[in-house]
């Protein structure tokens, strides 16, 4: 399946590199989502991009920078980052918001990253 | 009480057998709720949105109890392909995702 594509799909790096990861989606939605998947741990919303505007960003890190230039587009910048940080880094697209709630979601395959 | 919580499992059932998950949650005032599964080391895929008047899908029902504050999914005549961690997912004005529950199909 290719609605949602991610590149990397295995990064290792050191704590003082500069890494970028990125999504791609070709499903024609307008919403588009960075997750991150620790071991052990449910899925933990980071950034929201509705219409390329960010609406959420859920109190994380600085290390962590999105960029969604357009719809189909996302990225997720990484510098300085601890080994803590290493997990599956998952972005999704959906067709905007539901009313009162957000709706069906649609993910790439990951990101796999190791921070060393 | 957790936002959104799932029993871990695993739950080990014998193929063709039918089995069950509950997810409570926390928010009265969610509003859209969905089922995901996510096979080792994969994304999480959509398998079905949760409807109030309840949803059916081929082997699979979804059910939303509000009173309750919690959904459920029954799988029927369950099938090795089957096995895969169920993730119960919530939404309001955050979305949150359930631990997910580890289901094993035994041949």
């Amino acid at each position: 399946e290719t609605g949602v594509t991610q590149t990397p799909r295995h990064l290792v790096m050191g704590m003082t590199n500069k890494k970028s990861l990125k999504c791609e989606q070709h499903l024609g939605h307008n919403a588009m989502y960075w997750y991150k998947q620790s071991a052990k741990k449910p899925l933990e919303l980071m950034f929201v991009y509705s219409l390329e505007e960010r609406v959420e960003n859920n109190s994380v890190p600085s290390r962590f920078s999105p960029e969604c230039p357009n719809s189909s587009h996302l990225f997720l910048h990484l510098h300085t980052l601890q080994p803590e940080d290493s997990a599956l880094y998952l972005c999704a697209s959906s067709q905007g918001r539901r009313t009162g709630g957000f709706a069906e979601q649609y993910f790439g395959p990951g990101t796999r990253l190791t921070v060393t | 009480r957790k936002e959104v919580e799932q029993d871990p499992g695993p739950f080990n059932v014998p193929e063709g057998a039918t089995v069950a998950f509950n997810c409570t949650y926390s928010n009265s005032a969610s509003q859209s709720f969905f089922w995901y599964r996510q096979d080792c080391r994969k994304e999480p895929k959509l398998l079905m949105s949760v409807y109030s008047s309840g949803n059916e899908d081929g082997r699979f029902t979804a059910q939303l109890n509000r009173a309750s504050q919690y959904i459920s999914l029954l799988i029927r005549d369950s099938k090795l392909s089957d096995s895969a961690t169920y993730l119960c997912v919530v939404s309001g004005d955050k979305i949150i995702f359930g631990k997910g529950t580890r289901l094993h199909i035994l041949p």
